[in-house]
């Protein structure tokens, strides 16, 4: 198996522009979820989707972020209008379920200027 | 909320040192243990988990950890570090209602040849 794949792996934008970051996550598992490291804040749950429906956005820091989940193999996280604080790395992760071990993607380095 | 800590922020040990970095949590019901590795420039990956069972679990590249309840613990060791050891190590746990992961600051581990 590819493990999870992310895309863009970096990404330099201005800000007040629009932001897409994807994820694939590993074939057979139901849960997905985003998280975001900053030095500030270390590793911190953004969503959690489980059969693609969003179960928990208490995470999402305000309404520029939004998550989708259109089907078992893509999720995006978008960020609009970016702001120079949205700079971060930007992490996927999948699972069997809410409880099981999660496995990452490489991340989405997010720089905005 | 969920919350875990560790102790150390950074750690510098020379070649075949011992190591143990702390880990303490906050949940007192059932939780699912986890520590994760990053190496430079590199995703998160799995070294070991605790579900149940014998609370001494072995993990990959000779690490173990020591879940003690009565403690909130979760402790990782290597009895003798290698140069490429050196990486950032989080804790992380699962449970006490929150849907994802809860991590660690993390620590910092620099291993000198």
């Amino acid at each position: 198996d590819a493990g999870v794949i992310q895309s863009p792996r970096h990404e330099v934008t201005e800000m007040g522009q629009e932001v897409t970051l994807r994820c694939k996550p590993i074939s057979g598992h139901n849960s997905l979820f985003w998280y975001r490291q900053t030095m500030m804040r270390g590793l911190e749950l953004l969503i959690y989707f489980n059969n693609n429906v969003p179960i928990d956005d208490s995470g999402m820091p305000e309404d520029r972020f939004s998550a989708k989940m259109p089907n078992a193999s893509f999720s995006t996280l978008k960020i609009q209008p970016s702001e120079p604080r949205d700079s971060a790395v930007y992490f996927c992760a999948s699972s069997y379920d809410r409880t099981d071990t999660q496995y990452f993607g490489p991340g989405t380095r997010l720089t905005v200027l | 909320a969920q919350s875990v800590s560790q102790h150390n922020h950074h750690v510098i040990l020379s070649e075949a040192a011992s190591l143990e970095l702390g880990c303490n949590y906050s949940y007192g019901g059932t939780v699912n243990l986890f520590w994760y590795v990053q190496y430079p420039g590199q995703h998160l990956q799995l070294l070991l988990k605790y579900f149940s069972g014998d609370p001494l679990v072995k993990g990959i590249k000779g690490f173990e950890a020591e879940f003690i309840k009565s403690k909130f613990s979760f402790n990782l060791r290597k009895p003798s570090v290698q140069w490429s050891d050196t990486a950032e190590y989080f804790c992380a746990v699962n449970g006490g209602g929150a849907d994802g992961l809860t991590f660690g600051k993390g620590t910092h581990l620099i291993i000198q040849p």
